[in-house]
């Protein structure tokens, strides 16, 4: 059973600010890394998917790297915006497909 | 643009009825997951499947719930009989083959038994 830990649980920021959370796996039987960006009402969308460790996955302002020897992952937001406002999901999955996620980290943004 | 389509969209019950939520998967997608929102819990897997053929179930209570994939192109999830502790959103979930990919989630049922 893999366990995966997210923090923070939440997180407020002002618009251009930089911030990062972080996302915790057992590194053992360790397989891919996802992360998910999930909007008030409605449903989680992919970010990223990981596998090597050092991985590092980049879509505009948003990054994510993976250590998969000391087990985390952090997500990178550069320059926040109020739309960047959501839930971050982070999913592993070890030798079996299926993807065990966090809690998530709820981000808020405002002006 | 392909979507995982999912109905209904919302459902209200009283404690006692039967619940079947359907999931039209991504076409060509042959992994197909059910995930259940509380607050407590995030996202907890109760189901999936691969080329039609449950993998795991072991999320999901076995005495009230039940899943299939009657064809390629569709999975249910049925609660018999509902309680008002499964109210909740449930998000199916379709993917080329699990793993490193990405899974694409439909919008969600919420249920809601009183």
């Amino acid at each position: 059973i893999l366990n995966v830990e997210q923090s923070p649980q939440s997180l407020h920021v002002q618009e251009g600010d930089s911030t990062n959370f972080t996302c915790s796996f057992p590194s053992s039987n360790f397989y891919a890394l996802h992360w998910y960006r999930w909007e008030t009402a409605k449903s989680p969308e992919a970010l990223f998917v990981m596998t090597l460790n050092g991985d590092e996955k980049k879509k505009g302002r948003i990054s994510a790297t993976l250590n998969t020897k000391e087990g985390y992952s952090y997500l990178y937001i550069k320059g926040s915006q109020p739309e960047d406002s959501a839930t971050y999901l982070c999913a592993c999955t070890g030798t079996a497909s299926k993807l065990t996620f966090g809690t998530g980290t709820r981000l808020q943004v405002t002006l | 643009d392909a979507r995982v389509t999912q109905t209904p969209r919302d459902k209200v019950t009283e404690m006692g009825q039967e619940v079947t939520m359907r999931c039209q998967p991504i076409l060509g997608h042959n992994t197909v997951f059910w995930y259940r929102q509380t607050m407590m819990q995030g996202l907890e897997l109760l189901a999936y499947f691969r080329n039609r053929a449950p993998l795991d179930d072991s999320g999901m209570p076995k005495d009230r719930f039940s899943a299939e994939m009657p064809d390629a192109t569709l999975a249910t999830l049925k609660i018999q009989p509902s309680e008002p502790r499964d109210s909740a959103v449930y998000f199916c979930a379709s993917g080329p083959s699990g793993g490193t990919d990405t899974q694409y989630f439909g919008p969600g049922t919420r249920l809601t038994v009183l």
